[in-house]
């Protein structure tokens, strides 16, 4: 089945720094998304992309959507304390009627 | 305001004694999924509905089952709690396939 490969899988940053995750697949999607999962919480949406070559920013953050449609990337600029939880990437295609797969997540520990 | 709501945010049972979870949504989306999610891992479907229509995961077990009583409402049932059934139990929506999945804070389950 599809599968994505998300890196690093852990990061601990200073404060300040910028940080850069990225998922990869060996499939084609039509939708990409970011989100952030705090502990023991749900997961909240960042950035959703749609389009191949997208580049979107919120705020500090920034994703694309790579232009193979197999690969997308998340970029935090001037990290603070609060970007600290668990970053996963997800992909919808038509392969698999819109459900999302879900990468393996990437732990963010930002130290003050 | 909260758009997708899940009752209660923690819940203890026993092992073996039926349990369920309860998601609400004020979007109005045709499709609710539910996740679990086990400690630092990405969230695992279980199944979804696209309306009234059920969509059950090929490895999701019997003992999970759900209902849907009308667009806002769906419930996870887990009708006989093992020990291995403890985990985060998230439920998400969206407008129809292939759109941007948002989830609810989540419930966590303990069973002793």
């Amino acid at each position: 089945g599809q599968q994505l490969n998300q890196s690093p899988q852990s990061m601990f940053i200073q404060e300040g720094e910028d940080v850069s995750m990225n998922c990869t697949s060996s499939s084609i999607f039509n939708t990409w998304l970011w989100y952030k999962q705090d502990p023991g919480e749900g997961p909240v949406l960042l950035i959703a992309l749609y389009k191949a070559g997208e580049l979107t920013s919120n705020g500090r953050l920034t994703a694309q959507f790579g232009i193979t449609r197999k690969d997308s990337f998340l970029n935090i600029s001037a990290s603070i304390p609060s970007d600290v939880g668990i970053y996963f990437c997800a992909g919808s295609g038509s392969s698999n009627t819109g459900k999302l797969i879900f990468g393996q997540g990437t732990t963010l520990q930002v130290k003050p | 305001d909260a758009m997708v709501i899940q009752n209660p945010r923690y819940q203890v049972t026993q092992f073996g004694k039926p349990v369920t979870l309860s998601c609400s949504q004020t979007l109005n989306h045709n499709v609710m999924y539910w996740y679990q999610q086990k400690s630092s891992q990405a969230p695992k479907l279980l199944f979804h509905y696209y309306d009234k229509d059920f969509n059950n995961e090929a490895d999701t077990p019997d003992n999970f089952q759900s209902r849907r009583p009308n667009t806002s409402f769906c419930f996870l049932d887990i009708r006989s709690p093992g020990l291995g059934d403890a985990a985060m139990y998230l439920c998400a929506t969206n407008k129809r396939d292939g759109e941007t999945q948002y989830f609810g804070p989540g419930t966590r389950l303990l069973v002793l």
